[in-house]
C-alpha cells in the first residue's frame, strides 16, 4: 500500500511569489492534514481536510489556503510568499477522521524562500 | 490551550542502553490520546507509540514502552537495547477532537 506522496520534495521560491503543495493520501485515507515544521516554530498544524471541507485551521493567516478533492488529494497554496514562509510542510492522512486516531506522515515539501 | 512540553531538547545513548525522553502536557480533558512519533533524518514521522488516556495500562510496542502518569500530567518514552537506527527527532503529541499538537522535539542520538 503506497503511503502518503507529497511533491514537489523540494523547491525554491523568491519573495511575492505564490506556491502549491500537493498531498496525496494513503488510498482509503479521507482526512488530510498539514502542518508546518520550522527550527524556531517546531510543527505548527495549518488546516485539515475531511471529505473536502475544511474542518479545522491553525492561527495562520489568510495567505495560507487549501482545498480537497473528492479523490481525497490536497493541495495547499502559499500566496505573497515571505522569508518566513521558508520550512518543511508536512501533509498526513487519516483512515476515518475521527480526530483520535493515527495520522500518516509524507516526507514533507521542502520550501525555502530567497 | 493544550500545550506538549519536551524538556530535553537533544539526548544521547550508547548503542544497546536504555534512554528515557520525557514528556509533560497540559489539558483540563479526562479523556485524550498522546502519542510519541520519531522523525530520521529521512524526514517522514512515523508513529512509535499511542496511549489512550482512559487506560492505566502503559502502552508497550517491542522495545518502545510508555511510563503514563495521568494525574502528574507525564508521558515518557523509554527506548530499551537502544540501536543506531533509532536515532531521530522525537516528538511528543496530544489530542482530543482536535489536531495533534507537538512538543518541539528531542532529538537523540544514538553512540556505537
Amino acid at each position: 500500500k503506497a503511503g502518503v506522496t507529497q511533491t514537489p520534495r523540494y523547491l525554491i521560491k523568491t519573495r511575492g511569489q505564490q506556491v502549491t503543495l500537493s498531498c496525496s493520501p494513503i488510498s482509503g485515507h479521507r482526512s488530510v492534514s498539514w502542518y508546518q515544521q520550522t527550527p524556531g516554530q517546531g510543527l505548527q498544524f495549518l488546516f485539515e481536510y475531511f471529505s473536502e471541507t475544511q474542518r479545522n485551521k491553525g492561527n495562520f493567516p489568510g495567505r495560507f489556503s487549501g482545498r480537497q478533492f473528492s479523490n481525497s488529494r490536497s493541495e495547499m497554496n502559499v500566496s505573497t510568499l515571505e522569508l518566513g514562509d521558508s520550512a518543511l510542510y508536512l501533509c498526513a492522512s487519516s483512515l476515518a477522521g475521527d480526530l483520535t486516531g493515527e495520522l500518516f506522515f509524507g516526507e514533507g515539501s521542502r520550501l525555502t524562500v530567497l | 490551550a493544550q500545550t506538549v512540553t519536551q524538556s530535553q531538547p537533544e539526548m544521547s545513548v550508547q548503542e544497546a542502553e536504555t534512554v528515557t525522553l520525557s514528556c509533560t502536557y497540559d489539558t483540563s480533558e479526562s479523556d485524550y490520546y498522546l502519542f510519541w512519533y520519531k522523525q530520521p533524518p529521512s524526514r517522514q514521522m512515523i508513529l512509535v507509540i499511542r496511549q489512550e488516556a482512559y487506560k492505566q495500562q502503559n502502552a508497550t510496542e517491542n522495545r518502545f514502552s510508555v511510563n503514563f502518569q495521568k494525574a502528574a500530567k507525564s508521558f515518557s518514552l523509554k527506548i530499551s537495547d537502544s540501536q543506531l537506527g533509532d536515532a531521530a527527532m522525537y516528538f511528543c503529541a496530544y489530542r482530543r477532537f482536535t489536531p495533534l499538537v507537538f512538543g518541539k522535539g528531542t532529538r537523540l542520538s544514538v553512540i556505537a
